[in-house]
C-alpha cells in the first residue's frame, strides 16, 4: 500500500520561531508537492519538486522554502511563522510529472500564536 | 484550463446509489477528468480519471459523454463511510510538465442512516 507520511499531525508553535514540516513518501516518486488548505480557498500549492535537489515555486511561496535531500523526503520550512500561516499544510507525491493522480499525505494542522 | 461547477453539497441515504454531476464546458481536447476525495481531518484521495465515455474501478463510474462538458461520478449504494467532501478537476495531459491541480469548493456528501 502506498503510503505519504507526515511527521505531525497537530503543531503549535510561536510566531518567529522557524518551523520544519517533513514529508516521507515510500512510492519512489520523483515528484512531490506541498500544498495548505484553508477553509474557502481550496488547496494552494506552495512548492513541488521533480527531484532531489530541485524545486519550484507554486502559486504561494512567500515565507516558505524547501528542501529536497532525498528522493523519498520533501521538507517544507516556514524561516518565521506567523499567525497568517496558521493552517492545513498536505504533501503530496505522484509517478508522473503531469501529476494526474497525487497521493496525499494525512496532514499536518499548524497553528501559530 | 476549464473551470468546474458542482453541486455544493448532496444528501443520500444508505445503499442508495449516488450520482455527483460536474460541468467543464470549456475542456479541451487533452484534459482528462479527475475526482478525488477527501475526509475530514486527511489529505484528498484520488478517485478515478477518465477521458471519454465510462471507466469503472472498484470504488466508484466516471461517466462522461461525448461532448466531454460533464461528467458523472457514481458510487453505487452508499455507505456512512462515503460522507466526504468530492472534488472534480480537470487535468491537461501531455504537457511534459507539471499540472497546476485546482481544487474548488467541491461537493459534501452525506449519507444517513
Amino acid at each position: 500500500d502506498v503510503k505519504v507520511t507526515q511527521s505531525s499531525r497537530y503543531l503549535v508553535k510561536r510566531t518567529g520561531e522557524k518551523v520544519f514540516l517533513e514529508c516521507v513518501q515510500d512510492m519512489d516518486h520523483e515528484n512531490m508537492f506541498w500544498y495548505r488548505q484553508d477553509p474557502g480557498l481550496g488547496l494552494r500549492l506552495i512548492y513541488f519538486s521533480y527531484d532531489v535537489k530541485m524545486k519550484e515555486k507554486g502559486d504561494i511561496p512567500e515565507g516558505y522554502s524547501v528542501s529536497r535531500e532525498k528522493k523519498e523526503r520533501f521538507s517544507l520550512i516556514l524561516e518565521s511563522a506567523s499567525t497568517n500561516q496558521t493552517s492545513m499544510y498536505l504533501c503530496a507525491s505522484s509517478l508522473e510529472r503531469e501529476g494526474y493522480e497525487q497521493y496525499f499525505g494525512p496532514g499536518t494542522r499548524l497553528t501559530v500564536t | 484550463l476549464a473551470k468546474t461547477t458542482q453541486p455544493i453539497s448532496m444528501d443520500s441515504y444508505e445503499g442508495q446509489e449516488v450520482n455527483i454531476t460536474c460541468s467543464h464546458n470549456n475542456i479541451a481536447t487533452n484534459d482528462y477528468i479527475t475526482w478525488y476525495q477527501q475526509f475530514p481531518s486527511q489529505g484528498p484521495r484520488f478517485i478515478i480519471q477518465g477521458y471519454k465515455t465510462k471507466v469503472t474501478n472498484e470504488v466508484a463510474s466516471l461517466f462522461i459523454p461525448a461532448d466531454r462538458k460533464s461528467s458523472t461520478l457514481s458510487l453505487p449504494r452508499v455507505s456512512l463511510s462515503d460522507t466526504a467532501v468530492y472534488y472534480c478537476l480537470v487535468v491537461r495531459g501531455g504537457s511534459g510538465g507539471y499540472n497546476k491541480l485546482i481544487f474548488g469548493a467541491g461537493t459534501r456528501l452525506a449519507v444517513h442512516p
